[in-house]
């Protein structure tokens, strides 16, 4: 059974950066064509993809979010953590951490609401 | 880069049937497979339809999924309309440049 689960904190202030885990099971990020992938929500609004990894450890992110992004993993924990540096109100939204095979997202965590507040 | 639009909102009677549009704005629709996503509100996404036009076991096939290279278009189809369907439908595709690209949602309404 394949489970993914998002983890951080519910609240950063701006300028801060966001440090989010995605802890999976069911899967090994280390079988040919596996990835996790990063996807986020703005209140009310559209899904937006952040980046992803695959099993080869090769990353890939939104180029309009590139610089501020960082995503790594862990197999030996089965987590994938995003950082996001420089947060601001506009990036509240609830983030969620996704499987992805040949870019089909094929099994999510239930997402993560992160408010951006002073 | 590419945009898939999507039409912000259609609404349909229990019963009938809907088709919910994705554009691809440049690159050919039919190169690389498109998803659909379903959400209901609070909850997070689910595939009705993969690789254009697959739908996973356990969606009814009242949903299907095409592609239309003549207007570069994918589409969702759901017939038979249930309640149940009232959610936002999310397409999805990529190309070598753009590892993953989402359509803007179309929110459905079931009168």
């Amino acid at each position: 059974q394949v489970t993914l689960r998002e983890s951080g904190p519910a609240l950063v202030k701006p300028t801060q950066t966001l440090t989010l885990t995605c802890t999976f099971s069911g899967f090994s990020l280390t079988t040919g064509g596996m990835c996790v992938a990063w996807v986020r929500q703005p209140p009310g609004k559209a899904l937006e993809w952040l980046g992803l990894i695959d099993w080869d450890d090769e990353k890939y992110y939104n180029t309009s979010l590139k610089t501020r992004l960082t995503i790594s993993k862990d197999t030996s924990k089965n987590q994938v953590v995003l950082r996001m540096t420089n947060m601001d109100p506009v990036d509240t939204a609830t983030y969620y951490c996704a499987r992805t095979l040949s870019r089909h997202f094929d099994y999510w965590g239930l997402g993560t609401l992160v408010t951006v507040s002073s | 880069n590419f945009m898939l639009t999507q039409p912000p909102s259609v609404s349909e009677s229990p019963g009938k049937t809907v088709i919910i549009s994705c554009t691809r704005s440049s690159g050919d629709i039919a190169t690389n497979y498109v998803q659909w996503y379903q959400q209901r509100p609070g909850s997070a996404p689910t595939t009705v339809i993969h690789d254009d036009n697959q739908r996973p076991s356990g969606v009814p096939d009242r949903f299907s999924g095409s592609i239309d290279s003549s207007s570069n278009s994918a589409s969702l189809t759901i017939s038979g309309l249930q309640t149940e369907d009232e959610a936002d439908y999310y397409c999805q595709s990529y190309d070598s440049n753009n590892p993953v690209v989402f359509g803007g949602g179309t929110k459905l309404t079931v009168l």
